[in-house]
């Protein structure tokens, strides 16, 4: 159970260019999901916390209207990268805890590798 | 505000030898503790989670941790390791309260050695 799955689990775009990365929890509601960000040998960065049906809770340092975040559904969370530039290649991970558990475990996605070129 | 520090960076060790990942956290709250372990260009598996009661926490691999509150420590044990355990490892802590917010170690990068 608590199952999370990420798509794509790769992609390459061009500068300039806009990306969507889909989070679903698969077997399980999420009032809460996670988006993150790993760099090379390094640890997970907290982007940023998104409610379903409201507004994501940004970090400080990251760019709100660069890193659209949606949260239409319990099962499912966007992050768009906009007008993206090869600085922000990198792993991102979302994840997501159960709704109605007190214990705070969050499950992750198997992330996404993003390539700008 | 909670912070976490994984003490040992890499740690290579022998097949079928016993390892220890060491952590160490500070909070002025009570926490959750959690393990969780990373594959190379994989998302993270939870390993295990302290939530309260015994401090002595099994989880999945074969793998334990035991939590110390009074010297802030969650170490995460395994008596013999295997080959297919080689990956990242990251302790993580999340404060009562906090809105679910994780803390993450800096990880430790377990390598086992034929």
């Amino acid at each position: 159970g608590a199952v999370v799955s990420q798509h794509p689990s790769w992609v390459i775009c061009k500068s300039g260019t806009s990306v969507k990365i889909e989070c679903r929890s698969l077997d399980f509601q999420a009032t809460t999901m996670f988006w993150y960000r790993q760099f090379p040998k390094q640890s997970l960065m907290l982007m940023a916390t998104s409610n379903e049906g409201s507004k994501a809770t940004y970090e400080q340092g990251v760019e709100k209207d660069k890193f659209l975040i949606n949260h239409a559904s319990l099962t499912l969370s966007t992050l768009t990268v906009t007008s993206a530039h090869p600085e922000d290649s990198s792993f991102y991970i979302c994840s997501a805890s159960v709704a109605g558990d007190s214990t705070d475990t969050q499950y992750f996605g198997p992330g996404t590798r993003l390539t700008v070129l | 505000a909670q912070s976490v520090t994984q003490l040992d960076s890499q740690v290579p060790v022998f097949e079928e030898a016993p390892v220890e990942l060491r952590c160490n956290y500070s909070s002025s709250v009570s926490v959750y503790l959690f393990w969780y372990v990373q594959y190379p260009n994989q998302g993270l598996q939870l390993l295990l989670k302290y939530l309260s009661g015994s401090t002595l926490v099994k989880g999945i691999n074969g793998f334990e941790a035991e939590f110390n509150k009074s010297q802030t420590y969650f170490h995460l044990r395994k008596p013999s390791v295997h080959i297919s355990d080689t990956a990242e490892y990251f302790c993580a802590v999340s404060e009562y309260g906090s809105a679910r917010q994780l803390t993450f170690g800096s990880g430790t990068q377990l390598t086992v050695l034929p």
